[in-house]
């Protein structure tokens, strides 16, 4: 168990629709990260926050959004789902946004299903 | 942009013997972290080992080890007396730093089998 938690485990939905996934990080930590995971594009950063504020930005698409509260969980809203976005959705949390002594914890995931 | 390449897509190994599975990558930075992950069937992402790139030494963790050549840009990840538990999808992944965030970026995977 890596002490970060992510709901709901599995989601399914139609087309057209908006989910919120939920992630908690790991005591202590400040930084949460999410990345996608799907067949075709692999395993890809999406966002990091690093205490309330977005930090970097990767390859996520205009229709998703994140935000990070001041209790330090973090929300990644995904609207006009489309068939192409069902994946495995992975939130991770570190320490801090340094490069030193930096290791990224994973919580479980959540895997989406769009139908 | 950093990449990360894993050219064995599969591997296979015999219960209680060594395994490499091999990782190179792109960089123009000096300072930089790498990381093997495990993905078991259950999907979770765990971490197996980490090397941080101005250490010369290479990293080890009981069973797993790294063979980290800086200047070939290579990352190597060996298991010894492999288990039946090592079988899963083993992620490559260099930690980039861009002065105010940080990101995994990963390579594609190998699959590991582990037989008796």
């Amino acid at each position: 168990d890596s002490g970060v938690t992510q709901t709901p485990k599995h989601l399914i939905t139609a087309t057209g629709q908006r989910v919120t996934l939920r992630c908690s990080p790991r005591s202590g930590d400040l930084s949460v990260y999410w990345y996608q995971q799907s067949l075709d594009q692999g395993l890809q950063f999406l966002i990091q926050y690093y205490n309330g504020e977005e930090r970097a930005k990767g390859n996520i698409l205009e229709r998703f959004s994140a935000q990070q509260f001041p209790d330090l969980h973090s929300e990644l809203n995904l609207s006009s789902l489309e068939l192409g976005d069902s994946a495995l959705y992975f939130c991770a949390s570190s320490v801090g946004a340094s490069p030193k002594a930096e290791t990224q914890y994973f919580g479980p995931g959540t895997r989406l299903l769009v139908l | 942009a950093q990449t990360v390449t894993q050219s064995q897509p599969e591997m296979s190994v015999q219960e209680a013997e060594t395994v490499t599975l091999s990782c190179t990558y792109d960089t123009s930075e000096s300072d930089y972290y790498l990381f093997w992950y495990k993905q078991p069937p259950s999907r979770q992402m765990i971490l197996v080992i980490r090397q941080e790139a101005y250490k010369q030494q290479n990293a080890t963790e009981n069973r797993f080890s790294v063979n980290f050549q800086k200047a070939a840009k290579s990352f190597s990840l060996k298991i010894s007396d492999s288990q039946l538990g090592d079988a899963a999808m083993y992620f490559c992944a260099y930690s980039q730093y861009t002065g105010t965030a940080s990101k995994l970026t990963f390579g594609t995977g190998t699959r590991l089998q582990v037989t008796l």
